[in-house]
């Protein structure tokens, strides 16, 4: 099974801050890499697909980077409704599999 | 608009049954392969099980192979979990999922969940 790594666990940040989300396959997985946001008690949200396209309706203050086994999730600044969780998922194989999570909090 | 909505969750003793069904609506349900995902309380996501568009083809998460079995009924624009044999580890809120287009792929819409309590 490929291990999704993501880092940090939990970041502190403030409004208008660049916010920064790594995310590390065990195996290399091409850019066969999704990002989602999750709030407390709701569902998922899509955000990006093959490591950097942006699914449609979603701002472009976020982007999403990599290759291979390294990837990043960038948000430009920081706004009060991006608090929240956000998770990587690989698609190259199965079983899919996804990150641990970054929970993103107001400093 | 894409719409999944979940039902049949609920509280169950372990080593008993369930089954869970997404309805789903606007777009058109035959043309995509189908998920489950799961999440337990306080915890990460948790890839399931997915189902082809046309029902022939499954894959499961190992944790689940041989107690959960998906299927679908594209008259009825609905995909199914029936869960066997579960455990107290199966708690969870449930997810179904659109996949984007491969059939293992990116999750483009999620339902809001339906949550499986396995308790004594």
């Amino acid at each position: 099974d490929i291990q999704m790594t993501q880092s940090p666990s939990t970041l502190s940040a403030s409004v208008g801050d660049r916010v920064t989300i790594t995310c590390r396959a065990s195996q290399s997985i091409s850019g066969w890499l999704a990002w989602y946001q999750q709030k407390p008690g709701k569902a998922p949200k899509f955000l990006i697909y093959d490591a950097s396209n942006l699914e449609s309706g979603v701002p472009s203050r976020f982007s999403g980077s990599g290759s291979g086994t390294d990837f990043t999730l960038t948000i430009s600044s920081l706004q009060p409704d991006d608090f929240a969780t956000y998770y990587c998922q690989q698609y190259d194989s199965f079983p899919l599999t996804f990150g641990g999570g970054t929970k993103v909090e107001i400093k | 608009q894409v719409q999944l909505v979940e039902s049949g969750g609920g509280v169950v003793q372990p080593r008993t049954s369930l089954r869970l069904s997404c309805a789903a609506s606007g777009f058109t349900f035959s043309n995509y392969p189908m998920h489950w995902v799961r999440q337990a309380p306080g915890k990460g996501l948790d890839w399931v099980a997915v189902i082809s568009s046309d029902g022939n083809t499954k894959y499961y998460a190992d944790s689940v192979q041989g107690r959960f079995t998906i299927s679908r009924d594209n008259s009825r624009n609905t995909v199914y979990l029936q869960m066997n044999s579960l455990r107290a580890e199966d708690t969870a809120v449930f997810y179904c999922a659109r996949d984007r287009v491969r059939g293992y792929d990116a999750f483009d819409n999620w339902g809001q969940g339906t949550m499986v309590t396995v308790s004594s």
